[in-house]
């Protein structure tokens, strides 16, 4: 089966820049999470959509990061304005049997911030 | 915050068994132990999980002890394709459960 896809791959924009990144879950996954790995840790939850819903978005910087799921498929994570400090890999998972399911991750797309 | 401990770093020789230790000596009766790893410029991948007895899968065994305090992962036969981070992550299977990524184990696959 295809695996999560997510664009783009590589990203570079200038500080107070706007930016988008899409998603598109393994077909049958209703759960869609967003991660954000920094340089040389682990990935981070920032939200997670159950269908076209926010289950847990406690660690969305709400004030410039925001996301949507509006047809339970694929998703978009935006960000407005972008400081330095969102350089990151920004990674797409789904899973198929809510939260509880094992999740499959995308390859990532890397955010570089001038 | 993570609920388990690992070693920042391990090498193993190409061909031989890497045997990847994780603590999680907090862990409640209803938290599975699951392993991801993530090669470099991948995202993380799956790898395998387990509640109470060991499993085994085509890529991995999965090693937990009687009071489930900690746990192995065990690479039979490394390769320099298996060089890669490895994360041990303990996680509830209700709604809700999210996974929390610590440092993980930086694992060395050396010819």
């Amino acid at each position: 089966e295809a695996g999560v896809a997510q664009s783009p791959r590589y990203k570079i924009i200038e500080k107070r820049q706007s930016v988008a990144f899409w998603c598109n879950p393994i077909s049958g996954h209703a759960t869609l999470y967003w991660y954000q790995q920094i340089l040389g840790q682990g990935p981070k939850l920032l939200i997670q959509f159950q269908n076209n819903g926010v289950v847990d978005d406690s660690q969305l910087p709400k004030d410039r990061f925001s996301a949507e799921r509006l047809k339970g498929v694929d998703s978009t994570l935006k960000i407005q304005p972008a400081k330095l400090e969102d350089s990151a890999v920004y990674l797409c998972a789904s899973s198929y049997t809510g939260t509880g399911g094992t999740q499959y991750f995308g390859p990532g797309t890397r955010l570089t911030v001038l | 915050d993570a609920k388990t401990t690992q070693p920042p770093s391990m090498d193993c020789a190409e061909g031989r068994a890497a045997n990847l230790p994780c603590n999680h000596s907090t862990i409640s009766g209803n938290e599975y132990v699951y392993w991801y790893r993530q090669i470099h410029s991948q995202g993380p991948q799956y790898i395998i999980h387990g509640l109470k007895n060991n499993e085994t899968n085509e890529m991995a065994s999965l090693i937990i002890t009687e009071d489930r305090k900690s746990s192995t992962l065990i690479l039979p036969h490394a390769t320099l394709r298996d060089t890669a981070v490895y994360y041990c992550i303990v996680r509830g299977n209700n709604a809700g459960n999210m996974l929390t990524f610590g440092g993980g184990t930086r694992l060395m696959v050396k010819p």
